[in-house]
């Protein structure tokens, strides 16, 4: 069946560093793939999403692209603010009309 | 618009015990779902609607009901509640079953069952 990978962390960064939080998935087919965010005491939050391979979503300064050759979708940021303090979590639709997640990862970003 | 509103936030049960988690959507959505998040577990469906009158179950079922009466609302219901049903509860809706759309979360309801 449809799966996600991604890093559990905790990740712990300074302010501005850049981050990458890994994640690869496993599907039959060509799947959408997902980033969510959820900030603390939150529910879930669409980050930024791609439908097709090659495809790069990116929405706040955070970009992720679609590769099928490797079947990744890694999170990125150039310059992390404290404020991205949250857990990240991947996700992928392969038509069956379940969103399957990935176990998250918790960001902390000092000041 | 309101998006999804879940209640209540917090709840406690005894062991037994029954009650409903509320969820209501105010766009139009067909695509209506629970997810429990635990630690290290990330998010896990517990059942799904794909529009009214229609539900089906996810990956961890057992121990909760589920009825779609309207497109609207789609209630989760714990008939005797367990200590391994303590979780954080979401639900979850879409315009389709996810394709190209995201979801919209509710904010959750923390439940303790002691």
């Amino acid at each position: 069946g449809n799966s996600v990978t991604q890093m559990e962390g905790p990740v712990t960064l300074s302010e501005e560093a850049f981050l990458t939080i890994n994640c690869t998935y496993t599907a039959t087919g060509y799947p959408s793939l997902f980033w969510y965010v959820q900030y603390p005491g939150e529910g879930l939050q669409l980050l930024l999403k791609a439908t097709k391979a090659d495809d790069k979503g990116s929405n706040k300064g955070f970009e992720a692209t679609y590769r099928k050759e490797t079947t990744s979708f890694h999170l990125e940021k150039g310059s992390v603010q404290v404020s991205d303090s949250a857990v990240y979590f991947c996700a992928l639709w392969g038509g069956s009309e379940k969103l399957v997640f990935g176990k998250g990862t918790k960001l902390t970003v000092n000041p | 618009n309101a998006g999804v509103t879940q209640t209540p936030k917090f709840q406690v049960l005894k062991t037994g015990q029954s009650m409903t988690l509320q969820c209501a959507q105010d766009m139009n959505h067909e695509y209506m779902s629970w997810y429990r998040q635990d630690p290290g577990m990330g998010l896990r469906l517990i059942h799904y609607s794909v529009g009214a009158g229609i539900t089906d179950q996810g990956e961890v079922p057992n121990g909760y009901n589920v009825s779609r009466s309207t497109t609207e609302d789609f209630p989760l219901r714990l008939l005797s509640a367990a200590p391994s049903q303590t979780s954080v509860y979401f639900c979850a809706s879409s315009y389709s079953g996810g394709s190209n759309y995201g979801y919209t979360f509710g904010s959750g309801t923390r439940l303790t069952v002691v």
